[in-house]
């Protein structure tokens, strides 16, 4: 049974540029989180996503926008990117109720030159 | 505002000594907590989490937790620390009312083991 995967591991892009991260979920999940973790940082929350809509968003800049697909896969997008956008992306699934533990994936190794 | 404080930012261990990492927490209703653990280049793993019941709750690894409602607390324990048990730890609360609330983390402690 597969794990939240993500994709790619790894990804340079320069300032200005725009960027699209991937994550399929745990396998029965079907709500899809993404979190973004700066070196040295616990993660934060970005935005989630539930039957093809977003739930909730942090707060974070329009920049930041997602996609779920009717399969519960997710992207991650990001528009003009500056370097402070350099992070791990971590995409969490879950389901179910309240409480239901988020599962990770390994992330997205975001850098911006 | 709800948040979660790891007072403790890097602490060091011997092999074989006992564990304990803080958490404190600042949440208006009753909490679900959980604590990750995420090695270098890696995702967060779960090691254990709290709903209700039982305060005292086991996970995987060989780590326990102690919820403290009176104290805030969430406190992260392990008798014996391994080597491999060297990483970040993150404790976290669940902020919403339905499913797919977000977590909230703490700044996290990074444990180094000494052989």
């Amino acid at each position: 049974d597969a794990g939240v995967t993500q994709s790619p591991t790894h990804l340079i892009k320069t300032r200005g540029q725009q960027v699209t991260l991937r994550c399929s979920p745990k396998s029965g999940h079907d709500t899809v989180s993404w979190y973004q973790q700066a070196l040295g940082q616990g993660p934060q929350f970005i935005f989630q996503y539930y039957e093809e809509e977003e739930r909730q968003r942090g707060n974070f800049p329009d920049r930041f926008s997602g996609h779920q697909f009717p399969n519960y896969s997710s992207e991650l997008n990001v528009n003009a990117l500056l370097l402070g956008d350099s992070a791990l992306y971590l995409c969490a699934s879950s389901w179910g109720d309240r409480g239901q533990p988020q599962h990770f994936g390994d992330g997205t190794r975001l850098s911006i030159l | 505002a709800q948040s979660v404080t790891q007072p403790d930012i890097h602490i060091t261990v011997s092999e074989g000594a006992s564990l304990e990492l803080r958490c404190n927490y600042s949440y208006g209703a009753t909490p679900y907590l959980f604590w990750y653990v995420q090695s270098p280049g890696q995702g967060l793993q779960l090691l254990l989490k709290y709903f209700s019941g039982d305060t005292l709750v086991q996970g995987i690894k060989g780590f326990e937790a102690e919820f403290k409602r009176s104290q805030s607390s969430f406190n992260l324990r392990k008798p014996s620390v391994h080597w491999s048990d060297a990483a970040e730890y993150f404790c976290a609360v669940l902020h919403g009312s339905s499913n797919t609330g977000k977590l909230i983390f703490g700044q996290g402690t990074t444990l180094q083991v000494k052989p």
